[in-house]
């Protein structure tokens, strides 16, 4: 079966630091991989999707970034967080090729600006 | 662009009550519209979902009902107990790589 893993659990930056945010999907080959931010009680904002290795969607212009080195491996980074950077970020995969099926999410990264 | 209309955004019932949260979608392209549970802290986990070629689809106490011509969907929980408290989102894709979220509905279950 199909599992998807993101770390690390929580996080507490400064402002101006660095970010990396890991999410490794294990069972299934080539698929869709989103990263996806959420604000203390508010929806889900798509930040990037892929489609495949070194494919990257963006959604929304900001100081974030995103790379797919590896089939199953997703990372989000930032060079210089901002607070407005705050929430709660998640993961998610999706069968390739298929537009009715549906999205799995990772347990999440929450993120905290100080 | 496309567009998820979701209400109510929050509802209120007395345990053992039925909750009917409805989802309006502007892509008539859409075939798919899967319903995610969010507890408190949690990830979204799916709970049903729905492809174009059904009108209604029914798993236990939940159900989804799909009305293409009027391009809206709604989730039914009958005989709600304090567990189902959680927020719900709705979502569509329309087969490219993006799913539409609505913007969730927090539901209350009042023992």
């Amino acid at each position: 079966s199909q599992t998807i893993h993101q770390w690390p659990a929580t996080l507490v930056q400064p402002v101006g630091s660095p970010l990396s945010l890991e999410c490794t999907v294990e069972g299934t080959s080539n698929p869709n991989l989103y990263w996806y931010r959420q604000a203390a009680g508010r929806g889900l904002q798509l930040l990037f999707y892929s489609v495949g290795i070194g494919q990257i969607s963006s959604e929304v212009p900001q100081n974030l970034s995103a790379s797919r080195p590896q089939d199953r491996q997703f990372i989000l980074s930032s060079k210089k967080l901002l607070l407005s950077d705050s929430g709660f970020y998640l993961c998610a995969w999706s069968v390739a090729g298929s537009s009715n099926q549906p999205q799995h999410f990772g347990d999440g990264t929450r993120l905290s600006i100080l | 662009g496309e567009n998820v209309e979701q209400h109510p955004s929050t509802l209120s019932v007395q345990e053992g009550d039925s909750a009917v949260i409805k989802c309006t979608y502007s892509d008539s392209a859409s075939n798919y519209f899967p319903w995610y549970k969010q507890e408190l802290g949690k990830r979204p986990q799916l709970i049903i979902d729905i492809r174009s070629n059904v009108g209604e689809k029914k798993d236990q106490r939940i159900a989804v009902t799909l009305n293409k011509t009027a391009k809206h969907f709604s989730l039914h929980i009958t005989e709600t107990q304090p567990e189902d408290s959680a927020v719900y989102f709705c979502a569509s894709t329309s087969g490219t790589y993006k799913y539409i979220f609505g913007t969730g509905t927090r539901l209350k279950v009042l023992a």
